[in-house]
């Protein structure tokens, strides 16, 4: 199962809205109503922030939001802030289950 | 509150075993797919591992198969990781994580497995 492909890095500043792309096949993304995103700051373990493609876990900011067409999925974060500077990850099932190689987001 | 910790890491020569254990407490245990994530140092996450609720149903990566087996004891709330033929590319910060939403849910903070001779 090949990797799903995301950015290596996305950058915005304070206030702005980013959008971080997640693209697989139609045996994941396409097929399965399941692609997951992860935050991580370093030295943490990663934190969901996105489930089944466009819900939020309670607990996390409305200001993340997902979508997807066709065979790419899209984690927009609105209002940056300074502590949205993190690793993200997607995630697809595919009858087992494959992550995005991750984006590094910096806040400017 | 759901807490999960993982143990068991630690440095091994390649083409040894380790097991790790994954405790876990603040929730029905015997109610919950778990996983099995790894990071190596510095890259991105790699799905290991999967156990259904009741240990019925395993998958794994094509990474690991064969050589990993995931296991778990419901009567102790605990999940297993038993790791044979260790090799290189295997160093890494396991994770165990909890199933919910389709996803996963809850983490814990990892245990560093190295593989160095």
């Amino acid at each position: 199962q090949s990797a799903l492909t995301q950015p290596a890095s996305v950058s915005g500043s304070p206030g702005q809205s980013i959008t971080i792309s997640c693209t697989g096949t139609s045996r994941d993304v396409w097929t399965y109503n399941l692609v997951s995103w992860y935050q991580q700051h370093p030295g943490n373990a990663p934190e969901l922030i996105i489930y089944e493609d466009n819900k939020r876990p309670s607990g996390i900011s409305s200001r993340f939001s997902g979508s997807k067409s066709g065979n790419t999925a899209s984690l927009t974060i609105s209002g940056l802030l300074a502590e949205d500077e993190a690793d993200y990850f997607c995630c697809s099932y595919a009858g087992t289950w494959v992550f995005g190689g991750g984006t590094r987001l910096t806040v400017l | 509150q759901v807490q999960l910790m993982e143990s068991g890491g630690g440095v091994v020569q390649p083409g040894r075993s380790l097991r790790l254990s994954c405790t876990t407490s603040g929730f029905t245990f015997s109610s919950y797919a778990m996983h099995w994530v790894r990071q190596p140092p510095g890259k991105g996450l790699e799905w290991v591992a999967f156990t259904s609720f009741d240990g019925s149903s395993k998958l794994y990566a094509d990474s690991v198969t064969g050589r990993f087996t995931i296991s778990r004891d419901n009567s102790k709330n605990t999940l297993y990781l038993q790791m044979n033929s260790l090799r290189g590319e295997d160093a890494a910060l396991y994770y165990c994580a909890r199933e919910k939403y389709n996803a996963y849910g809850d983490w814990g903070q990892g245990t560093l497995v190295t593989v160095s001779s």
